[in-house]
């Protein structure tokens, strides 16, 4: 499956605790987005990076939360010292870059519970 | 920031009807790129449209470009029990940023 990956699919942490979500994009694709769903809501952006780089961050907590997609390996989405309102599901998607169709493609998501 | 306003908010409708919704924004958009979400899954890409006034089926489902480049529809004919889900629709600017609207739950009855 070329699909996106993301890991874990269900994480539970208590509150302080840190999580760090995983994400693979598809093959091929250098850029990839976090956006955070509640329930009942909408996607909301959270972030947008290329291997190495943050290009946009404007969706991101400017306190506990951080990612990165280092040149080896998957993207990360740290959210340290959790809290309930972190309670949420996070959604990966990637696309090819600047040059591509602009169609970014999803993950199933990793869905974090805060007790 | 963008913002999309989509409608309606949710639906309920009878297996073999016809669903139209839409979104419109203030802003300009390049691509408008239409969603379908299943409970516990992530968003999987039905249709995308990439030209002011593009018309583009799939199946049952057709979505235009608006000609303002500022709102887009969907169509789907003839609604399944299968159809149900959220639908989102989403628009790409120049900065290659995705915003999406807030969906659209669609509810069918057998």
């Amino acid at each position: 499956n070329a699909g996106v990956m993301q890991n874990p699919r269900h994480l539970v942490r208590r509150r302080g605790q840190e999580a760090r979500l995983r994400c693979s994009p598809m093959k091929g694709h250098s850029h990839v987005y976090w956006y955070r769903q509640l329930p009942e809501e909408g996607l909301k952006f959270m972030v947008y990076l290329q291997k190495e780089n943050i290009i946009d961050e404007s969706g991101m907590p400017k306190e506990r939360f951080s990612a990165e997609f280092p040149k080896e390996g998957p993207s990360i989405l740290r959210i340290q010292q959790v809290v309930r309102g972190d309670s949420a599901a996070y959604f990966c998607a990637s696309s090819p870059g600047r040059r591509g169709t602009g169609e970014l493609f999803f993950g199933e998501g990793s869905r974090l519970t805060v007790l | 920031g963008q913002q999309l306003n989509q409608s309606p908010q949710s639906m309920f409708i009878q297996e073999g009807e016809d669903v139209s919704m839409n979104c419109t924004s203030s802003s300009i958009f390049n691509t408008w790129l239409w969603y379908k979400q299943d409970p516990g899954e992530g968003p999987v890409l039905l249709i995308a449209l990439y030209k002011a006034g593009e018309l583009t089926s799939n199946g049952r489902l057709t979505a235009q470009f608006g000609i303002t480049r500022k709102d887009s529809f969907l169509n789907i004919s003839a609604s399944i029990p299968s159809d149900v889900g959220i639908y989102f629709c989403a628009g790409r600017n120049a900065g290659n940023m995705l915003t999406f609207g807030g969906g659209t739950r669609l509810m069918v009855k057998p």
